[in-house]
């Protein structure tokens, strides 16, 4: 079965910019895959950041980006504030309707 | 304006049968690239997709809890249903259903509900 793999947690200093990566255990991310990025603060719905690799849902400061680097999708926050602090999840689509979620990065900003 | 409201059982005792009703507006689930879906969260671990249904009323489930689950519509409420049976404390999570749009083949989730959480307990 295969795994989308993110990094546990990350850091970045206030104003700094942060990569975070979403990954396959077997295999390569390209833009096939239609990845989506997703925050979730406790207590708020989650909400959208990018899909299809690289397009910002309405409302989305634009310091939220989405690529592919290497082989892996990646979600860059330029600029961190202190309100970015909080779980981000990727999202990969398999095939016949299929999509699995990333285990999710907790950000810190500090 | 599209919203989404998740409704349900707080409390289900194990091998019981959970029944979610995800109540939206400000949308049409005829309308073509339009679908519904069910994620999951249980506390302290990451989001989980559950089941998807589209505007053409087909339907796609979690490889691993395909057989536990049915969703369903009722386009003239605006409601879709999700259904999973022999609940164990396991499945005790925050629900969620997101309006997902469908990119041909990809798709994704565009507007969530504010979850509900259930709890499996004797």
């Amino acid at each position: 079965q295969t795994v989308v793999t993110q990094e546990p947690s990350f850091s970045v200093s206030p104003g700094g910019t942060v990569t975070l990566t979403c990954g396959l255990s077997s295999g390569s991310v390209s833009t096939s895959y239609y990845p989506s990025w997703y925050q979730l603060t406790p207590g708020q719905a989650p909400r959208t950041l990018i899909s299809n690799t690289n397009t910002r849902s309405s409302g989305v400061p634009d310091r939220f980006s989405g690529s592919i680097l290497g082989n892996k999708a990646a979600l860059t926050i330029a600029g961190a504030q202190a309100d970015d602090e909080s779980h981000y999840y990727c999202v990969l689509y398999m095939g016949s309707g299929i999509v699995v979620f990333g285990g999710g990065t907790k950000l810190t900003v500090l | 304006q599209v919203t989404l409201r998740e409704s349900g059982p707080a409390l289900v005792k194990p091998t019981q049968t959970l029944t979610l009703t995800c109540t939206f507006s400000g949308f049409s689930l005829s309308t073509t690239g339009m679908c519904v879906s069910w994620i999951r969260q249980p506390p302290g671990k990451a989001l989980e997709w559950l089941a998807l249904i589209d505007w053409d009323d087909d339907k796609y489930y979690s490889t691993s809890l395909k057989t536990r689950l049915t969703i369903s519509t009722d386009t003239s409420k605006n409601q879709v249903v999700l259904t999973m049976t022999n609940m164990d404390p396991v499945d005790t999570a925050t629900y969620y259903c997101a309006r997902t749009r469908w990119l041909q083949p990809g798709y994704y989730f565009e507007y969530w509900g504010q979850g509900t959480l259930v709890t499996v307990s004797s």
